[in-house]
Order: C-alpha cells, then structure tokens, then sequence
C-alpha cells in the first residue's frame, strides 16, 4: 500500500531563514495531497489542499511544490518566523475505496530568533 | 466558521475504567472521525462516520466504540482504559469523503493511571 515517507524529523533555522520539509509518497495514484501545521497544545490546522494537477502552490509565507515524476510533496518556508514553530504533517489520499490519508510521521521546526 | 470542539480538553482516567470522548462541528459535514495521536508519531485513523454509517479499522475494532446521535456530534468510547491509551485524541470532519480536507478539533489528552 501507500507509504508517506517525511523528512527531516527535526528542523532548526534562524528566524528570516528558508525552511523546506519532503515528504516522498510510493503510490503513483495519489490524487490530494494536504499540509496541516500542529502548534503545541493545539490540534492539526490545514495549511493547504494540492490536487494532483497542480505543481506550485503558493500560500501566505510558503510554497507547496508537487513533483509528480520524483513523488514528491514539499512545503517551502521562504522566510521563517516564530509562529512557523510547529509540528508539521505531510497527508496523502490514492484512488481507491478506502478513504483514509496516509499520513507522514511529522516534522517538529524550531525557529530560533 | 470551519470550528470542531471537542469536550473535555484534558482527561484523567483510571485503568480499567470507561472513557466517553465528545466531539461537535456545526458545519453540517457529512464525516466525522477519530484519531489517537501519540507524541512523535503520525494520527492514527481509529474510525469514522460518514452520515450514520459507522466505519471502524481492523486493528482497533474491539478497542473503540462511537456514536453519532445527530449530525453535529459524535463520541468515541474506550469500555476499559488501559494504560496504552494514553495519547491525544483528535476529532476531524469533512464535508464527505475521497479528497475532500479534514478540519480538526484541538484535541481531549487523555492520560490514564
């Protein structure tokens, strides 16, 4: 079945700095693709929803780039701050009966001032 | 207002005792689901409810029980806390399935003793 692989699982970058998380998914099916942000004590925000269609998304503060042919989900920091500390979590849904996400492990970034 | 609630936030058990988990969303969305969130570890689908059709996964089956007594709410049942347990429980809902996104509740941190 489908397997999110999601990395790195820590981060530490400068307040200012660029951070960027992969997540590498094995299912050629996969049609959505979802980042959702954990801040401490709260519960999973969703950042942004890519269809399988669209390579670039753009949010406010971040990328999302989809690479089809390499399998590949990112989410691109451009400039960090303090409220980008946070666990994130990269989620997959294929084409098939079962509609659960396959979700990746999560990665904790600490933005440092 | 794209809010699910989710009663109580904080959860003291004992082994062996029952554990009822409230969850609520006015967005009139179709599914609802659990998830045990365990720290450094990916959500972890127990089940859901699409409309009143209750969907549960094999390796938690036996563990977990649900109700949805209307639309807006839906609890999750543990008949007999076990130590293992412990973890943080999330309540997503979505209007339907397939690729549509989940918006979640904060989470109950349920400990038991």
């Amino acid at each position: 079945g489908e397997q999110v692989e999601q990395r790195p699982p820590h981060l530490s970058v400068r307040e200012g700095d660029s951070a960027v998380i992969i997540c590498t998914y094995t299912d050629p099916n996969s049609y959505y693709f979802f980042w959702y942000k954990q801040e401490p004590g709260a519960g999973l925000q969703l950042l942004m929803k890519v269809f399988s269609s669209t390579e670039i998304n753009e949010g406010q503060g971040f990328t999302v780039l989809l690479n089809k042919k390499d399998k590949q989900l990112s989410l691109n920091l451009t400039a960090a701050h303090p409220g980008d500390s946070a666990v994130y979590f990269c989620a997959v849904r294929i084409m098939d009966s079962n509609y659960q996400l396959i979700w990746g492990s999560g990665t904790k970034l600490i933005i440092k001032p | 207002d794209t809010t699910v609630k989710q009663n109580p936030r904080y959860k003291l058990a004992r082994v062996g005792k029952p554990v009822n988990l409230i969850c609520s969303q006015t967005m009139n969305h179709d599914t609802m689901y659990w998830y045990q969130k365990k720290p450094n570890q990916a959500p972890k689908l127990l089940l859901f409810y699409y409309d009143k059709i209750l969907n549960r996964e094999a390796d938690t089956f036996e563990k977990f029980q649900s109700s949805r007594p209307n639309n807006s709410f839906c609890s999750l049942y543990i008949g007999s806390a076990g130590l293992e347990y412990s973890a943080m429980y999330l309540c997503a809902s979505s209007p339907g399935l397939g690729g549509r996104e989940q918006y979640f509740g904060p989470g109950t941190r349920l400990t038991v003793l």
